[in-house]
């Protein structure tokens, strides 16, 4: 298993430009999330899904937008980038009742 | 508001000595995990804690869990180099982790 791998691994974006960070996970895991880090923070939850078709906002989710067609596939997408969202972004999965497995992160520079 | 207040927030041990780690919740949740992150890399899960109680080890680390008092604390016995890192505590609430701000070791000779 390849277990969580995130692309792109580093980034950088013009202030108004949009892109769209992918997650994928091989374990079939229900849950899935999106964190942000900003520099000396700890993890901010963006958005999470219990399962395909079904999202949730968490405690940052201005800025950004998710979709779940597949139980694979989570991508982020961020539109209009301004430097506030300047971070590293991590995904996460977790099958029901279970330990959360995070991915490498990308790291995202909005100049 | 869902809080996790970790303290110290910074830390600079000498190797050999012991020291506690804090970490307040807010919620009655019974299920707190303790991760750990080496500069530029991703977290690493070090304990899951389920149940009032809970103590677990592994190496220089123990893990313990009061649901009462809506604390855990992880515990450094004997620090070395290599535990240098940042360690954060996260509390399950609703489908969702809340970590803490993280407390960042340093371990010098």
């Amino acid at each position: 298993n390849a277990g969580v791998t995130q692309t792109p691994k580093f980034r950088i974006l013009k202030i108004g430009q949009s892109m769209t960070l992918q997650c994928t996970q091989d374990m079939n895991h229900n849950y899935m999330y999106w964190y942000r880090q900003d520099p000396g923070m700890g993890l901010k939850l963006i958005y999470y899904s219990v399962g395909a078709g079904i999202t949730d906002k968490g405690e940052v989710p201005n800025g950004y937008n998710v979709s779940r067609s597949t139980t694979e596939d989570f991508p982020l997408r961020l539109e209009l980038a301004a430097p506030s969202q300047t971070s590293v972004y991590f995904c996460a999965s977790r099958p029901p009742g279970g330990e959360q497995f995070f991915g490498p992160g990308t790291r995202l520079t909005v100049l | 508001e869902l809080k996790v207040e970790q303290n110290p927030l910074f830390l600079s041990m000498q190797e050999g000595k012991n020291y506690t780690i804090y970490c307040n919740y807010s919620t009655t949740s019974d299920r707190l995990y303790w991760y750990r992150q080496d500069p530029g890399k991703s977290l690493e899960s070090l304990f899951v804690l389920l149940s009032n109680g809970a103590v677990k080890q592994e190496g220089r680390l123990m893990a313990s869990l009061d649901t009462k008092a809506r604390l855990s604390t992880l515990h450094i016995t004997a620090a070395v180099h290599d535990l240098s890192a940042t360690y954060f505590c996260a509390e399950f609430n609703t489908d969702k982790l809340i970590f803490g701000t993280g407390t960042r070791l340093q371990v010098f000779p």
